[in-house]
């Protein structure tokens, strides 16, 4: 079956710089790859999603980007500030499937 | 995500009890779910529900059970056949294929 594999498990970076989160699917079937931001005793969040027939998508200081090809996406975080610190979960789909799968979450940590 | 309600917000379950989760939605989404997560764990797909009266199995089933009378409700009933219940429980809906949301979650404990 799919599996997603995400990767660092957690990740600590200096305010003002980026951060890069990795996430590597099985199934070349898949379409559909949603990021969730989950801050500490809330619930996921949906910040960003991208579909395979696009490569980049942006939305102010985040962005996703996907290589088919390798079967692999990640999410970019510019600028961060600490309010970025949580959980970051990526997650992948296909048509007609009613389930995401979900990548293993990276912890991170922006310091002041 | 406003949409979505979860009840109680905490939930204390006796030894040899069952307990149930309360799960609505008013976002006339067909598909619901239930997930575990587990303290800096991930999420555990237990049970979803693609349409009313219909239900499968995740992962993580065993010890669990589902009803899908209602389109708006997916109700989790935790019984006593599941031996490590303590755990962040999310309900979450969506249209198939697409993104899901998720209600703000039930913590149960075991007393």
């Amino acid at each position: 079956g799919e599996n997603v594999e995400q990767h660092p498990s957690t990740l600590s970076v200096q305010e003002g710089d980026s951060a890069v989160i990795k996430c590597t699917y099985s199934d070349s079937a898949s379409n559909y790859f949603p990021w969730y931001k989950q801050e500490l005793g809330k619930r996921p969040q949906l910040i960003i999603d991208i579909r395979s027939n696009v490569g980049e998508k942006k939305d102010q200081r985040i962005a996703v980007t996907l290589n088919k090809t390798a079967k692999h996406f990640s999410l970019h975080i510019t600028e961060t500030q600490p309010e970025d610190s949580a959980v970051y979960f990526c997650a992948a789909s296909w048509d007609s499937s009613y389930k995401l799968i979900f990548g293993s979450g990276t912890r991170l940590l922006v310091r002041p | 995500d406003g949409g979505i309600t979860q009840s109680p917000k905490y939930l204390f379950r006796k030894e040899g009890q069952n307990v149930t989760l309360s799960c609505e939605q008013n976002l006339n989404h067909d598909a619901m779910y239930w997930y575990r997560q587990d303290p800096g764990q991930g999420l555990r797909l237990i049970y979803y529900s693609q349409i009313v009266n219909d239900f499968q199995k995740g992962d993580i089933a065993e010890g669990y059970s589902v009803s899908r009378e209602k389109k708006e409700s997916f109700p989790l009933t935790v019984t006593s056949a599941q031996k490590n219940p303590t755990a962040f429980y999310l309900c979450a809906t969506g249209q198939g294929g697409e993104t899901q949301y998720f209600g703000p979650g039930t913590r149960l404990l075991v007393l």
